[in-house]
């Protein structure tokens, strides 16, 4: 099975901060990665698929990047509404493997 | 617009089953696959696997074989996950997510979640 590791854990960051989560597959995926943000007691948002492509009504601040087996999130200028939890997902196996998650605090 | 609505929560017993609904809107839930995520307390988001509307077929994550039945009903744009023989450590929120295109393992749209807790 493929294994996704992000980092870090936990980030600090003030409104106005270029922030940056990083992802790591255990194999290739391509670029068949997604992006996903979550808030306490909601379902996950889709942000980005196919690593770098920015999914309708979200805004141009979240872009992503990377292919094979490292990718990043990128928030341009981090807003009030940012601050959540960010997950990657793989979706090249039959399967889709999740990270751990990468909580962004104020 | 696309909606997906889940049934209630469940507090259920060791050993118990229980079925969770997700009733589509918006969209014809035979055009798109329903997948079924869950996550336990804490942890991360953890996928299950999916059902094609249309044809009615399934494909589960190995965690699950065995355990989890997928199933629809077309006729009232509803999709059921069934769960057998919880466990403590299946108390979680599960999900129903649209599979944004055929074939995908992304999901462009979530239900709300219903929240298992599996206690005795």
């Amino acid at each position: 099975d493929i294994q996704m590791t992000q980092s870090p854990s936990t980030l600090s960051a003030f409104v106005g901060d270029r922030v940056t989560i990083t992802c790591r597959a255990s194999q290739s995926i391509s670029t068949l990665l997604a992006w996903y943000q979550q808030k306490p007691g909601k379902a996950p948002k889709l942000l980005i698929y196919k690593a770098s492509s920015l999914q309708s009504g979200v805004p141009s601040r979240f872009s992503g990047s990377g292919s094979g087996t490292e990718f990043t999130l990128t928030i341009s200028s981090l807003q009030p509404d940012d601050f959540a939890t960010y997950y990657c997902q793989q979706y090249n196996a039959y399967s889709g493997a999740f990270g751990q998650g990468t909580k962004v605090e104020i | 617009q696309v909606q997906l609505v889940q049934s209630g929560a469940e507090v259920t017993k060791p050993g118990a089953s229980v079925k969770v609904s997700c009733t589509a809107s918006g969209y014809t839930l035979a055009d798109y696959y329903m997948h079924w995520v869950r996550q336990a307390p804490g942890q991360r988001l953890e996928w299950m696997g999916w059902i094609n509307p249309n044809n009615g077929a399934t494909h589960y994550a190995q965690t699950f074989q065995g355990r989890v039945t997928m199933t629809r009903d077309t006729s009232i744009s509803t999709a059921y996950m069934e769960l057998r023989g919880l466990r403590s450590d299946d108390t979680a929120v599960y999900y129903c997510a649209r599979g944004a295109l055929i074939g995908s393992y992304f999901f462009d749209y979530w239900g709300q979640g219903t929240l298992v807790t599996v206690s005795s």
